[in-house]
């Protein structure tokens, strides 16, 4: 059973450009979690989804960035016209069900020039 | 916020020094959960203990909660350099099943 895949595992975009992070969860999952990580930092939460659904996305920017995790296929976050403060690490989880732990992705590292 | 804090930022000790971190939180909680990361990698789970239990142990982990102080410890026995890493509590809230994160304490073990 893979664990978590996210990829591209490091992404470098210039300013204005669209960045888009994948994530295939665990086999039997349908919970998925995005968090965002700056260096030095805790995660912060961004969006929590299950399938065709978004869940909570409280801690998502109200611009520029969205989710999904369609029916088939892995769950993206989108991030149009980036800005070198969206440079971060985001990490994927999932879990079965809600009160379960998650297990993590290794991350996407995005860098913006 | 529910926002877990650990305590200390940073602790460094000997192999086979017992490592002993804090966490507190804010608000209600259905469970607390210690996680693992090494430097550029994903988040690694430890251990889970819900809102009724007061001590879980794991290996050489034990964690305890204590909820009338809204406070968790993590005590790593006999450490190893091995143990290197940053280590993040996570509560979940009552509220919703969302994780959140504290800034973490990182964790020196010196050979």
């Amino acid at each position: 059973n893979a664990g978590v895949m996210q990829n591209p595992r490091h992404l470098v975009r210039r300013r204005g450009q669209e960045a888009r992070l994948r994530c295939s969860p665990m086999k039997g999952h349908s919970h998925v979690y995005w968090y965002r990580q700056l260096p030095e930092e805790g995660l912060k939460f961004m969006v929590y989804l299950q399938k065709e659904n978004i869940i909570d996305e409280s801690g998502m920017p109200k611009e520029r960035f969205s989710a999904e995790f369609p029916k088939e296929g892995p769950s993206i976050l989108r991030i149009q016209q980036v800005v070198r403060g969206d440079s971060a690490a985001y990490f994927c989880a999932s879990s079965p069900r809600d009160g379960e732990k998650l297990f993590f992705g290794s991350g996407t590292q995005l860098s913006v020039l | 916020s529910q926002q877990g804090e650990e305590d200390p930022q940073a602790l460094s000790i000997q192999e086979g020094e017992n490592a002993t971190m804090n966490c507190s939180y804010k608000t209600s909680i259905n469970n607390l959960q210690w996680y693992r990361q090494n430097s550029g990698r994903g988040l690694v789970h430890l251990i889970l203990i819900r809102s009724n239990e007061r001590e879980k142990h794991s290996g050489r982990l034990r964690v305890t909660l204590d909820t009338s102080k809204k406070s968790s410890s993590l005590l790593i026995t006999a450490s190893r350099a091995a143990d290197t890493a940053s280590y993040f509590c996570a509560t979940e809230g009552t509220s919703g099943s969302r994780l959140t994160f504290g800034e973490g304490t990182q964790l020196t073990v010196n050979p």
